[in-house]
């Protein structure tokens, strides 16, 4: 089993729809969690950042943990074009400062 | 804010030769990380640093070595480059359990 797993396939939604994205990771211990885009050709950037249990709303996006079943995700409420890249889930460890990503997710909002 | 800086942006590299990436930060962050990305496999933890002085295999280490030169700087290096190293490599940096910023990326083709 991969440390972060993220195995959903291209995901397209219309504009204004909300896009959905889900990730599980294998290590009880992890202690941070993050959401990052990517555009093509470009460096990944932080989307979302989560520590504890429950919903994180940042404008449009909502990110949503549970440690108990070991799983992240985000939605983008009102996709827009611009939100059309690969998003990609992050799990960082405190004891060592390790920090794994998943494979990513690529999202096209269809205007 | 030049935050991380690599070095170079783009390299081509004969099979069998050695080469030494370069990564910069000015954030003043503990920990830095390599990865390498190739198409629909996400970021791959090559190596990384929780803190000056030490040094982690990731999941990718294999042909690779890496050097903490002091605080701001961590350095990959390929001994004799392989084909199956063709990939785009980013460094990053972060403090504790907060999100990681990104170089621009060293977009690295071996033949």
């Amino acid at each position: 089993q991969k440390e972060v797993e993220q195995n959903s396939g291209p995901l397209s939604v219309p504009e204004g729809a909300i896009a959905s994205l889900n990730c599980t990771y294998s290590d009880r211990g992890s202690q941070s969690f993050f959401w990052y885009r990517q555009y093509s050709g470009k460096s990944p950037e932080l989307i979302m950042s989560i520590y504890s249990n429950g919903d994180k709303e940042d404008g449009r996006f909502t990110a949503q943990l549970n440690k108990a079943s070991q799983y992240v995700s985000l939605l983008i409420r009102d996709s827009q074009p611009s939100d059309s890249a690969t998003y990609l889930c992050a799990v960082g460890y405190y004891g060592n400062n390790r920090l794994a990503f998943g494979k990513g997710n690529q999202v096209v909002v269809i205007p | 804010n030049a935050g991380v800086t690599q070095t170079p942006k783009f390299q081509v590299l004969k099979t069998g030769q050695s080469m030494t990436l370069q990564c910069a930060q000015d954030m003043n962050h503990n920990s830095m990380y390599w990865y390498r990305q190739d198409p629909g496999m996400g970021l791959r933890l090559i190596y990384y640093s929780a803190s000056e002085g030490t040094t982690d295999k990731g999941e990718v280490p294999n042909g690779y070595n890496v050097s903490r030169l002091n605080k701001r700087e961590f350095s990959l290096r390929l001994e004799s480059a392989a084909p199956s190293q063709t990939s785009v490599y980013f460094c990053a940096s972060r403090t504790g359990g907060a999100e990681a910023f990104f170089g621009q990326g060293t977009r690295l083709t071996v033949v």
